[in-house]
């Protein structure tokens, strides 16, 4: 089971581009990367997933590098309303999905 | 996205007696749900794998005759809380796994609920 490595909290001001790292050491072939969101009192809600190199969405984008160690949520010119738990998963196949700490985010108004 | 509800959305109960929460899969069908638990300022933690037709399956040091789950049908999964303790207070969630369906993006994409906060007296 890959384990996950994420900052505990990030303040960003109003408009600007957010970037959440993840590490990620000991991924393995099959495993993806999952993002999820989730507001105070709320189930967490699906972001992004990826494999490798960059996914984008109406959302977010994903950054996985080559060696897939770590990666890189963007949240494109945030508002109020990102302000959320963000958790990086790494899943392999259908097992189970286990979350780590998260990345508290607050947006500054 | 497909949904998921729970119900209830709260619940506050006396010490001693039992809760049961309901989890329901709305417009797809699921064999695997997921049944979660989540402290204040904490990241949820997975208590069992509740699986259509057959048992559920429960992580380490999760009780399974304290927290009985009944995957009775494709779109509905119970958790049943009893004997329930001021230490059972938390925030439930349920979540789905989607089958038969085209997802195109992800390879593995689970459904939440909205939660249950149960408060125990």
């Amino acid at each position: 089971l890959a384990k996950t490595t994420q900052p505990i909290s990030m303040d960003s001001y109003e408009g600007q581009e957010v970037n959440i790292t993840c590490s990620h050491n000991n991924i393995a072939t099959n495993d993806y990367i999952t993002w999820y969101q989730q507001f105070p009192s709320q189930g967490p809600r699906f972001i992004i997933q990826g494999y490798k190199t960059k996914v984008t969405n109406e959302v977010a984008s994903l950054f996985i590098p080559a060696d897939r160690k770590s990666s890189t949520l963007s949240l494109p010119r945030v508002s109020l309303s990102d302000t959320a738990v963000y958790y990086c998963l790494v899943v392999t196949g259908a097992n189970n999905l286990f979350f780590g700490t998260g990345t508290r985010l607050t947006v500054i108004p | 996205g497909a949904v998921v509800s729970q119900h209830p959305s709260w619940v506050i109960c006396k010490s001693g007696t039992s809760v049961k929460i309901e989890c329901r899969s709305l417009d797809f069908q699921a064999t695997t749900m997921f049944w979660y638990r989540q402290f204040p300022k904490q990241s949820l933690m997975l208590m069992a794998t509740s699986n259509e037709g057959s048992k559920a399956t429960y992580e380490q040091g999760v009780e399974k005759d304290k927290f009985l789950i009944n995957h009775a049908s494709l779109t509905l999964s119970t958790l049943t809380v009893t004997s329930a303790h001021p230490e059972d207070s938390s925030f439930y969630i349920c979540s789905a796994r989607v089958i038969g369906r085209a997802v195109e993006s992800s390879y593995n994409e689970q459904f939440f609920g909205p939660g249950t906060r149960l408060t125990v007296l």
